[in-house]
């Protein structure tokens, strides 16, 4: 009973490295998202793809691309790595628009 | 105006008491609501869809009122477990859920 799954749980990067977060889901959702929360914070949305083929921008967007693969991957791109990135990453897919979404368990990024 | 506005708490409560949290949102044409539950430092979890006609699942009960645009969420018979922070969720049908920032709780023995 996979869900959504989130690749890696924890990273530790340099500034200025670059890093690609992973995000997959086999429940044949048609919406995918980047959240990242920051500590003691509420959520943060930072792209969505609201259908296979199309991306858009969420609040906090800057510094960050994304790459909806196929129906299943949704991968977020960190390009210069800086130490306000640092935070909590969550994925998260829904199947349409009145259906309450499902999270993956969130990649844990630090960058120093 | 935030568009989900919770009371942060903390909600100190004892075991065994009964907790309701309330949540307000501003676009009166949201569509669908839900609590969440969120654990320190771990994904949100889906607690409970909300329906007009309340809705009841053991120990939680949800309510929604769309003329006063407010939802709540009452907890009977608190356990150490439900120590955590509970997200109010609206669904306006744009591009995601819009979350509320969360009211924590914490249940003491």
């Amino acid at each position: 009973n996979a869900g959504v799954t989130q690749t890696p749980k924890f990273q530790v990067l340099k500034t200025g490295q670059s890093m690609t977060l992973q995000c997959a889901q086999d429940m044949n959702h048609n919406s995918m998202y980047w959240y990242r929360q920051d500590p003691g914070m509420g959520l943060r949305l930072i792209y969505y793809s609201a259908s296979e083929g199309t991306t858009d921008k969420g609040e906090v967007p800057n510094g960050y691309n994304v790459s909806r693969l196929n129906k299943r991957e949704f991968s977020l791109r960190l390009e210069s790595a800086a130490p306000s990135q640092t935070s909590v990453y969550f994925c998260a897919s829904r199947r349409d628009s009145n259906q309450p979404q499902h999270f993956g368990d969130g990649t844990r990024l630090s960058i120093l | 105006r935030k568009e989900v506005e919770q009371d942060p708490g903390p909600f100190n409560v004892p075991e065994g008491a009964t907790v309701a949290f309330n949540c307000t949102y501003s676009n009166s044409a949201s569509q669908s609501f839900f609590w969440y539950r969120q654990d320190c430092r771990k994904e949100p979890k889906l607690l409970m869809s909300v329906y007009s006609s309340g809705n009841e699942d053991g120990r939680f009960t949800a309510q929604l009122n769309r003329a006063s645009q407010y939802i709540s969420l009452l907890i009977r018979d608190s356990k150490l477990s439900d120590s955590a922070t509970y997200l109010c969720v609206v669904n306006t049908g744009r591009r995601a859920l819009t979350f509320g920032s969360g009211t924590r709780l914490q249940v003491q023995p």
